[in-house]
């Protein structure tokens, strides 16, 4: 069974950091594009950042290129999303995906984990 | 960036309804469209890909038509688990869009 585990969320901040790890299980991870999603409070899912399966590749949305690095560690089958210089805008439940093939399909999906930037 | 627009917002039903929402895109997409399902408090589920194939496992009343920019989510009969938030997003070009979400409601 396909299993997405994110943590590191909480409270930070303006101009803080964070880093949001998930842990896989369940499927070759290594084989797959891994990606972060988020949804603020009361709103839609945005796409944040997508990882190739070596890690070669990364790709991001316009709004955070620069402040968050997505990384991944195959050999402990997890997945990182380093987040600075936070804004308050960047407030959120963030998942992790799992998208086969880079496609832009996000086949499974983690639980979330809360993401608060307030002073 | 590929604009997504779903309608409507929120729609109430009743069990048993025939549910239709619609999505448009900004441009062609081709059928580069899926369709999730969100409920309160829950990840996201993919239920359609590639704007017309079932994922495993979901219900065959679920169903997904269109190519192009114009998109349909059917739920050709309304259960009382298929009260939830429905998004569709294309995966055409990067950065991937969603649509802004319809809130199917009891009614």
């Amino acid at each position: 069974e396909v299993q997405l585990v994110e943590s590191g969320g909480g409270l930070v901040q303006p101009g803080g950091s964070l880093r949001l790890s998930c842990a896989a299980s369940g499927f070759t991870f290594s084989s797959f594009w891994m990606s972060w999603v988020r949804q603020a409070p009361g709103k839609g899912l945005e796409w944040v950042a997508s990882i190739k399966e070596d890690g070669s590749d990364k790709y991001y949305v316009d709004s955070v290129k620069g402040p968050f690095t997505i990384s991944r560690d195959n050999a402990k089958n997890s997945l990182y999303l380093q987040m600075n210089s936070l804004r308050v805008e960047d407030t959120a439940v963030y998942y992790c995906a799992r998208e086969p093939a880079a496609e832009g399909t996000f086949d499974y999906w983690g639980q979330g984990t809360l993401v608060t930037v307030s002073s | 960036d590929i604009q997504m627009t779903q309608s409507p917002s929120s729609l109430s039903a009743s069990v048993g309804d025939r549910v239709t929402i619609t999505c448009r895109a900004s441009q062609s997409i081709r059928s580069y469209l899926n369709w999730y399902q969100q409920k309160p408090g829950q990840a996201p589920k993919l239920l359609i890909f590639a704007a017309s194939s079932l994922q495993s496992g979901v219900p065959s009343r679920f169903s997904g038509s269109g190519s192009g920019t114009d998109f349909t989510l059917i739920i050709s009969s309304l259960q009382p688990e298929d009260f939830a938030t429905y998004y569709c997003q294309q995966s055409y070009r990067s950065p991937w869009t969603f649509g802004q979400g319809t809130k199917v409601e009891i009614k």
